[in-house]
């Protein structure tokens, strides 16, 4: 079993959809998590951080299930440029220098 | 530009020849990492960097592989002997270690393609 599995998609949404995006993790000693955005063919970008008790920006809401071992992403009123692909991340328990693990992706395409 | 940048940004190499990347973090970052990433898949971790200390390799990381961070700054990636499934972008990150909660920077990566 993978450490962070995401539903890859791909989620083809016209502008203005809600859409949401639903990500597992195995290890429930994991301590810090992110939605990472990564565009076509460039680098992973940090979107935002997920807190325990859920948070928003602007669009975007993050929540976190720590007893179901899941984070959500929220994007509502989506626009073209939120076409990307969005990575859910997961910091390991303290200890494992191995702080980032990635999941494969979620690829979303919003659609004039 | 204080950001992380890479260099080459595109190698293209033969199998069986050796190659060496590197990675030039933000300065004041003393966490280091590489990411190895293939199309359709989210960055997949080969090793870190505290300082000048490597302190953890994947198990994914063959003995072909080597990484060096040799005054804490600058790091280099070298893969001896290339094989066609080395084809990838290998990212590189870097951190600053104060908080678990802190950004991970991500450098443009460079993307090798082995024939």
């Amino acid at each position: 079993r993978k450490e962070v599995e995401q539903d890859p998609g791909p989620f083809n949404v016209p502008e203005g959809a809600t859409v949401a995006f639903n990500c597992t993790y195995s290890n429930s000693a994991s301590q810090s998590f992110f939605w990472y955005r990564q565009d076509c063919r460039k680098e992973p970008k940090l979107l935002m951080s997920v807190y325990s008790s859920g948070n928003e920006d602007g669009r975007f809401t993050a929540q976190l299930n720590r007893a179901s071992q899941y984070i959500s992403l929220l994007i509502r009123d989506s626009k073209l440029s939120d076409s990307a692909t969005y990575l859910c991340v997961v910091i390991l328990p303290s200890g494992s220098a191995r702080q980032l693990t990635f999941g494969s992706g979620t690829q979303l395409t919003v659609l004039p | 530009d204080t950001g992380v940048s890479q260099d080459p940004r595109h190698k293209i190499t033969k199998r069986g020849q050796n190659v060496t990347f590197r990675c030039d973090p933000i300065s004041e970052h003393n966490r280091l990492y590489w990411y190895r990433q293939t199309l359709g898949q989210g960055p997949e971790f080969l090793t870190y960097f505290q300082n000048e200390a490597q302190l953890e390799k994947s198990r994914l990381l063959s003995d072909r592989f080597s990484a060096e961070r040799p005054k804490g700054s600058f790091s280099t990636l070298e893969i001896q002997r290339t094989e066609q499934g080395d084809s990838a972008m290998y990212l590189c990150a870097s951190s600053n270690r104060d908080s678990l909660n802190t950004e991970a920077f991500f450098g443009q990566g460079t993307r090798l393609t082995v024939v």
